[in-house]
């Protein structure tokens, strides 16, 4: 139980376009998930906490325009990286919660993003 | 910021008993602590949630002395397969929606043959 996946697991694109990932929980509700990003050789850094719909929170130094969070379903939420750039490569996870009351999170398998 | 404080790296080998401890000196009552093991290109794996004293599950066991401001991940007879980053987190705030998980250093360790 308690299976959060993400899509696509890597994707590769130009300089200026942008890029969705989805992030879903596949065996639970989740009334809160989490999107971190992870450059090489770090620890994994919290950009914003989503609740189902609500807006999503975001971290200090997380620009929100360009890092589009979307909970719109108990199991689904999506980050969009908007006109995406070399500096934005880098391995993002994301996170769900079953409930609030509980702090047990439960991780996706992280999605691999390259920008040209 | 970060409210865990654990080594940078650790080295054992196969076969031995491995202990991770990670400070938390401001841990607040309500926190529980929680371990991760990560590896490369992966996302985060639960390993282990404690409140207080002993907990033992089938991958490892959590030690929690009675002020709760440090815990020790106890992993027995590594293996290869158990070279991760191993990381030690507390929650960050009310018990709410708002309550989140900050990430810190972890552990780095290696298991060598």
């Amino acid at each position: 139980g308690a299976v959060v996946s993400q899509h696509p697991s890597w994707v590769i694109c130009k300089s200026g376009t942008s890029v969705k990932i989805e992030c879903r929980s596949l065996d639970f509700q989740a009334t809160t998930m989490f999107w971190y990003r992870q450059f090489p050789k770090q620890s994994l850094m919290l950009m914003a906490t989503s609740n189902e719909g609500s807006k999503a929170t975001y971290e200090q130094g997380v620009e929100k325009d360009k890092f589009l969070i979307n909970h719109a379903s108990l199991t689904l939420s999506t980050l969009t990286v908007t006109s995406a750039h070399p500096e934005d490569s880098s391995f993002y996870i994301c996170s769900a919660r079953p409930r609030a009351g509980t702090d047990t999170q439960y991780f996706g398998p992280g999605t691999r993003l390259t920008v040209l | 910021l970060a409210k865990t404080t654990q080594p940078i790296s650790m080295d054992s080998y196969e076969g031995q008993e491995v202990n991770i401890t990670c400070s938390h000196n401001n841990i607040a009552t309500n926190d529980y602590i929680t371990w991760y093991q990560q590896f490369p290109s992966q996302g985060p794996r639960f390993i282990i949630q404690g409140y207080k004293t002993k907990v033992t599950n089938e991958v490892a066991s959590l030690f929690i002395p009675a002020d709760r401001k440090s815990s020790t991940l106890s992993l027995p007879r590594v293996s290869l397969s158990d070279t991760a980053v191993y990381y030690c987190l507390v929650g960050d705030g009310p018990m709410d929606s708002s309550y989140k998980l900050i990430f810190g250093s972890g552990t780095r360790l290696l298991v060598r043959p």
